[in-house]
């Protein structure tokens, strides 16, 4: 597709449950990023992939979350034993890399943690 | 870490007004990222600021990078019901490079046009 897909567009769990995460970034772009936004609230930055170097995780709020880039393309955001506070739209961008390029966003994954 | 603080939280308009918001921070950015976020979206990139005392337009939007590099103002003019959404203001934290990727988001504003 033309943007950045995610999957699933919905998801709701129980607590204590694991969840994973889908993005597929737009095609030639190098860097790709996972943001959270709570309702009412801006997005929270959690981890950012850059080619090849070693992502910069220092968002994650803790060791329960993670996140991997496979061949450089796909990623999966996976959250073990979910809190009901994990609860928001979690947000997948891409873009070309570097200072100037557009960050493009998808539509996010609402995951609702009961 | 850095924040943002966007004014006003929220703004009820009538089509035709214009729209004035605000972004400001404790600290320096060296760009200013405006955004968008409609409902079920994800955020679009509106205008973007690289250069202190920048004034950058995108058809009805104009966007001012402060001189101070700690704040940044998006005008919005004779505003029309699609402008309803969320504006957020952004910028990454240092002076670039790996840490581009790693934005900081105002908490928001959320405008309401009415017809």
């Amino acid at each position: 597709g033309a943007g950045v897909s995610q999957s699933p567009s919905n998801k709701v769990t129980e607590k204590g449950k694991d969840v994973e995460l889908r993005c597929d970034p737009i095609s030639g772009h190098t860097a790709l990023y996972w943001y959270r936004q709570s309702l009412g609230q801006g997005l929270e930055f959690l981890i950012y992939f850059q080619g090849n170097s070693a992502p910069d995780k220092s968002g994650l709020p803790s060791d329960r979350f993670s996140a991997e880039r496979t061949g450089g393309s796909v990623s999966t955001l996976t959250i073990q034993r979910t809190q009901q506070e994990d609860s928001a739209v979690y947000l997948c961008a891409s873009s070309l890399g570097g200072l100037g390029n557009t960050i493009y966003f998808g539509e996010g994954s609402w995951l609702t943690v009961v | 870490g850095q924040q943002l603080n966007q004014s006003p939280q929220s703004m009820f308009i009538q089509e035709g007004e214009d729209v004035s918001m605000n972004c400001t921070s404790s600290s320096i950015f060296n760009t200013w990222l405006w955004y968008k976020q409609e409902p079920g979206e994800g955020p679009v990139l509106l205008i973007a600021l690289y250069k202190a005392g920048e004034l950058t337009s995108n058809g009805r939007l104009t966007a001012q990078f402060g001189i101070t590099r700690k704040d940044s103002f998006l005008n919005i003019s004779a505003s029309i019901p699609s402008d309803v959404g969320i504006y957020f203001c952004a910028g990454p934290p240092g002076a670039g490079g790996t840490s581009y990727g790693k934005l900081t988001f105002g908490q928001g504003t959320i405008l309401t046009v009415h017809p």
